[in-house]
């Protein structure tokens, strides 16, 4: 079945650094790609989407290339903030439009 | 901006006790999910509902769990008897309006559910 894997964290990066975190994702098909970001004790908020390769989503500094050669998603920003700090979901809709989620990867930014 | 309302946010019960979760989707949204988040891990759908329907329940544990989607609007999960393992947090998920992108699923705070 389609699945996705993240790259485990933590993910600890002082303030105004580079993040890159991995996803890569199994499917039939080209499903939509998307990054969930949650903050400590709420639900998820959308981040960003592509719906077919070589789409770039973006938003809040955050973007993330829909690469169909390497069936990757990943997610980067230039450069954190203090406020970032949260767990990154990656996931995939699936066929039957259900989400298929990753682990999760926990972010820490050090001021 | 409209948004996902659940309730309540928390709940602690004992095992074997009966609890129960609402939710209210976005206006206009024709689909509506329940995902289980368990500590540490990405949620994971538990029933889909297409309007009153129910599209995917295959991962719902039927003996205990239930959910209802009556007028096709807000929704109820219902566990009975809740167990120590159902301790999650429990997302609501709506999407599709009518007319519009079938992709994006918009989610609510959650339930956070605690089994003594």
């Amino acid at each position: 079945g389609d699945s996705v894997t993240q790259m485990e964290g933590p993910v600890t990066l002082s303030e105004e650094a580079f993040l890159t975190i991995n996803c890569t994702y199994t499917a039939t098909g080209y499903p939509s790609l998307f990054w969930y970001v949650q903050y400590p004790g709420e639900g998820l908020q959308l981040l960003l989407k592509a719906t077919k390769a070589d789409d770039k989503g973006s938003n809040k500094g955050f973007e993330a290339t829909y690469r169909k050669e390497t069936t990757s998603f990943h997610l980067e920003k230039g450069s954190v903030q203090v406020s970032d700090s949260a767990v990154y979901f990656c996931a995939l809709l699936d066929s039957s439009y259900k989400l298929i989620f990753g682990s999760g990867t926990r972010l820490l930014v050090r001021p | 901006e409209a948004e996902v309302a659940q309730s309540p946010r928390y709940k602690i019960t004992e095992k074997s006790q009966a609890v129960a979760f609402w939710c209210d989707p976005i206006s206009g949204h024709a689909t509506l999910y329940w995902y289980r988040q368990i500590l540490g891990q990405g949620p994971e759908l538990l029933v889909q509902f297409q309007d009153e329907s129910v599209v995917d329940d295959s991962q719902l544990p039927k003996d205990r769990f239930s959910a209802e989607r009556l007028k096709g609007v807000d929704s109820t999960l219902k566990i009975q008897p809740a167990e120590l393992g159902d301790s999650a947090m429990y997302l609501c998920a709506s999407s599709t309006p009518r007319g519009g992108n079938t992709d994006t699923q918009y989610f609510g705070p959650g339930t956070r559910l605690t089994v003594l």
